[in-house]
């Protein structure tokens, strides 16, 4: 079955960067159609999508972040990790890693895992 | 991209209906047929409920249902059950594999 985890440090300090990774298990990232996301929820406030990369590679990025976000694959390992530098207190969120594939919809979620930033 | 709008709230009775709006622009909601809808429970992640506008994954109630006319979707919840009371989020693609959420409704049972 489909099933995504997200893993990295629960607790960040301002300016310093974020990585993230997710691993799946259940399908294949070099499958035509498949891509992942990451996704994140402020406490208490609505998700916000932040990145998507795609079975070919192509990276796709939240216009209002673009410029502190990277993400990219290990087909090999099944993960995907996502960056996010220069952290500020308003980055803290749960992140999630979810599955994307054909519907433009995200249909496998991870659990998520809540980040905070606080000296 | 701008969220796309919401009502922060929407209540029924058991089982009575509740519509929630989405309100996005041509350039989201408009311009694809590419609205999912998310439930989402405290402390869970969010579930797929609704893709493509109006198509329901495998295993969702068909209480559930999706419609889209011009920039608006809606999701509508018939016979409301008590588990139905939770966070619901629409989504929109944006062109150039980009994508949105709206601002999120949280519906409660009466």
């Amino acid at each position: 079955q489909v099933t995504l985890r997200e893993s990295g440090p629960a607790l960040v300090k301002p300016t310093q960067t974020l990585t993230l990774t997710c691993t799946f298990s259940g399908f294949s990232l070099s499958t035509s159609g498949m891509c992942v996301s990451w996704i994140r929820q402020p406490p208490g406030k609505a998700l916000e999508w932040l990145a998507l990369i795609d079975w070919d590679d192509d990276k796709y990025y939240s216009t209002s972040l673009k410029t502190r976000l990277t993400i990219s694959k290990d087909t090999s390992k099944n993960q995907v990790v996502l960056t996010m530098t220069n952290m500020d207190p308003v980055d803290t969120a749960t992140y999630y890693c979810a599955r994307i594939h054909g519907a433009a919809a995200a249909d496998y979620w991870g659990q998520g895992t809540l980040v905070t930033v606080s000296s | 991209q701008s969220a796309l709008t919401q009502p922060p709230s929407a209540s029924g009775s058991p089982g009575q209906s509740v519509t929630i709006s989405c309100t996005g622009t041509s350039s989201d909601v408009g311009g694809y047929n590419y609205v999912s809808w998310y439930q989402q429970h405290p402390g869970k992640a969010p579930k797929l409920m609704i893709y493509e506008v109006s198509k329901r994954p495998s295993g969702v109630p068909d209480r559930f249902s999706g419609s889209k006319s011009g920039n608006t979707a809606s999701l509508t919840v018939s016979g409301l059950q008590a588990e139905d009371e939770a966070d619901y989020y629409c989504s929109s693609y944006a062109g150039s594999n980009v994508y949105v959420f709206g601002t999120g409704t949280k519906v409660t049972v009466l």
